[in-house]
């Protein structure tokens, strides 16, 4: 078990669907971090929030929608995903945002969310 | 040229031996680096993480840097099977990580 929480653990929508994903982190940690990881390849960044504001969007499609309503709280809603899309999604949290104010503190993962788009 | 360079495997190692991982990294200013366990369809690990030159020991696991060389290792002692994963190496940049692609471990009895 780890303590950033991602629900569902599974999920499968077709093309059309509506859904979101959710991550919870009680660490007070301040960054939050939602990663893309296909079979054996390394977790692939997609946004950063910090302070619970956007601070790195790695030009993702625009089907894949963030939000932080809070400091504990990370969403990532899902709209007219395609097949490709299917991957484990991670969240992550650390301290603060790697790289500011010179900041060296590890990230920590949740189990991820296994999507599957049919 | 790939930021941050790993070997993908698979390392095969008889169980009690020692496991030594490499990886290297281009961005001369990279200041911290980690190591992450990835047990198959589970989520990465923080196994140790390494800010200045020379080494880190934790248990088991031995971190070494070198940042003249721009290269980081990871030792495993005393390897059991259930230290079989895909062991990520994770360099720091401006506001996230880059990732290698992941060394592949598998511990024979």
């Amino acid at each position: 078990d780890t303590e950033v929480t991602q629900t569902p653990k599974h999920l499968v929508m077709g093309m059309t669907n509506k859904k979101s994903l959710k991550c919870e982190q009680h660490m007070g940690h301040r960054a939050m971090y939602w990663y893309k990881q296909k079979a054996k390849k390394p977790p692939e960044l997609m946004f950063v929030y910090s302070y619970e504001k956007l601070s790195i969007n790695e030009s993702v499609p625009s089907r894949f929608s963030p939000e932080c309503p809070n400091s504990s709280l990370l969403n990532l809603h899902l709209h007219a995903l395609q097949p490709e899309d299917s991957a484990l999604y991670l969240c992550a949290s650390s301290q603060s945002q790697l790289g500011i104010a010179n900041s060296n503190q590890p990230q920590h993962f949740g189990d991820g969310t296994r999507l599957s788009i049919l | 040229q790939k930021e941050v360079e790993q070997n993908s495997g698979p390392l095969s190692v008889p169980e009690g031996a020692i496991a030594s991982l490499n990886c290297t990294y281009s961005d001369r200013g990279s200041q911290s680096f980690f190591w992450y366990r990835q047990y198959s369809g589970k989520s990465p690990e923080l196994i140790m993480f390494i800010y200045s030159n020379g080494d880190k020991e934790d248990g088991r696991f031995t971190a070494q840097l070198n940042k003249a060389s721009q290269y980081v290792s990871l030792l495993i002692r005393d390897s059991q099977p259930s230290d079989s994963a895909t062991y990520l190496c994770a360099v720091r940049g401006w506001g996230k990580l880059q990732f290698g692609a992941g060394t592949q471990v598998v511990v024979t009895p």
